[in-house]
């Protein structure tokens, strides 16, 4: 079945250091796929999507572009904050169904 | 501007007691779910409702029932709640079911001892 595979965190950096969390996936077809945010005690907000290959989501400084040739959907962003430190999770959609990753928990210090 | 709510925001239950988590949304979206989040596990679909009337079994719907109640809301009971039950429950909503992305709601932190 379909599925997401995500780096085990926790990733940590120093405030203004280069982000990268990898995604990989695995789907028959063409799935939209997702990046999510959860901030500590709330619930998941959506930071950015892709529909089809070679779209590149963003939103907020992060980026992440829809590569079928290596099933991938890597976030990334060029200067960390303290205040995006939070568990991110990449997640498909295809014929049905949103299948998230187990979360990656990003940890930023000033 | 809500979005989606539940209530309530935290619980806790003795094994065997029963209770009913709500979750309404405000956007006149066609399609709710309810997940459950694990330490490890990422999100887990206990139930969804692609559209009103209709309700479908997720991954993990064992010891869980739900109902649409109407468009804006879908609740779900557990029946005799059991320590395998503790969680944080999260309610989402899409305009459509597939292919769209997912509201959240801020969870239902539940404990049960």
């Amino acid at each position: 079945g379909d599925s997401v595979t995500q780096m085990e965190g926790p990733v940590t950096l120093s405030e203004e250091a280069f982000l990268t969390i990898n995604c990989t996936y695995t789907a028959t077809g063409y799935p939209s796929l997702f990046w999510y945010v959860q901030y500590p005690g709330e619930g998941l907000q959506l930071l950015l999507k892709a529909t089809k290959a070679d779209d590149k989501g963003s939103n907020k400084g992060f980026e992440a572009t829809y590569r079928k040739e290596t099933t991938s959907f890597h976030l990334e962003k060029g200067s960390v904050q303290v205040s995006d430190s939070a568990v991110y999770f990449c997640a498909l959609t295809n014929t049905d169904k949103l299948i998230f990753g187990t979360g990656t928990r990003l940890q930023v210090f000033p | 501007n809500a979005g989606v709510t539940q209530t309530p925001k935290f619980q806790v239950l003795k094994t065997g007691q029963s209770m009913t988590l709500q979750c309404a949304q405000d956007m006149n979206h066609n399609s709710m779910y309810w997940y459950r989040q694990d330490p490890g596990m990422g999100l887990r679909l206990i139930y969804y409702s692609a559209s009103e009337g209709t309700t479908d079994k997720g991954e993990v719907p064992n010891g869980y029932n739900v109902s649409r109640l109407n468009k804006r809301e879908f609740s779900l009971r557990l029946e005799s709640a059991a320590p395998s039950q503790t969680s944080v429950y999260f309610c989402a909503s899409s305009e459509l079911f597939v292919g769209q992305p997912q509201h959240f709601g801020d969870g239902t932190r539940l404990s049960i001892l």
